[in-house]
């Protein structure tokens, strides 16, 4: 059992470059999330999928797109890159149980420059 | 709109006991929620509570909770080094869309 597992690890990108990272989940749950973290700030949530096929936006989507391509994959796409969105992003799947346990991936580091 | 506070930084020495604190405002929480990250890791679930419990004790971990003030803590007993991390309080009205992290506290631990 793999649990959430992204795609690359790290990454550096030049302004206006575009890249998608990667995520996907071996627990069969049903929603999952793209957060970004930066110092001081905590996680914001940038977007959401409750089940395959639907996504809804978060607290900043600016300039972000996703795809839940299936059960398990939730892929996250800058198609313009700015140095704003340099930070570290985290991948979470959602154990819709007892008490929405969350379990996250361990993170892509993004710098554009 | 919904806010989740916590102090940015915490030292304590090694076996004294680390207390965490955390503030909300919305008091429609179900369930509130301690995450552990460890340096260059995702975050993990440590326990969590319901609105309904005062206290859930697991092990070194002891969570106390106090509905009127919104003020949730997290003690460590007997604190160690593979205690250093960053801790978050995250609090969710027990709905999959919205769960509110705050902005964690970085544990360091002295010897």
């Amino acid at each position: 059992n793999a649990g959430v597992t992204q795609t690359p690890k790290f990454q550096v990108l030049k302004t206006g470059q575009s890249m998608t990272l990667q995520c996907a989940q071996d627990m069969n749950h049903n929603s999952m999330y793209w957060y970004r973290q930066d110092p001081g700030m905590g996680l914001r949530l940038i977007y959401y999928s409750a089940s395959e096929g639907t996504t809804d936006k978060g607290e900043v989507p600016n300039g972000y797109n996703v795809s839940r391509l299936n059960k398990r994959e939730f892929s996250l796409r800058l198609e313009s890159a700015a140095p704003s969105q340099t930070s570290v992003y985290f991948c979470a799947s959602l154990l819709a149980g007892v008490a929405y346990e969350q379990y996250f991936g361990p993170g892509t580091r993004l710098t554009v420059t | 709109g919904e806010d989740v506070e916590q102090s940015l930084f915490l030292s304590v020495r090694e076996g004294d006991s680390s207390v965490i604190n955390c503030t909300y405002t919305d008091s429609s929480s179900t369930y509130l929620y301690w995450y552990k990250q460890e340096p260059g890791a995702g975050l993990q679930l440590l326990t969590y509570i319901f609105s309904n419990m005062d206290m859930k004790q697991d092990q070194r971990l002891t969570v106390l909770l106090n509905k009127k003030d919104k003020h949730l803590s997290l003690r460590i007993a007997d604190t160690q080094t593979g205690d250093s991390a960053i801790y978050f309080c995250a609090e969710s009205p027990g709905s999959a869309s919205k769960i509110i992290f705050g902005s964690g506290t970085r544990l360091s631990i002295r010897p």
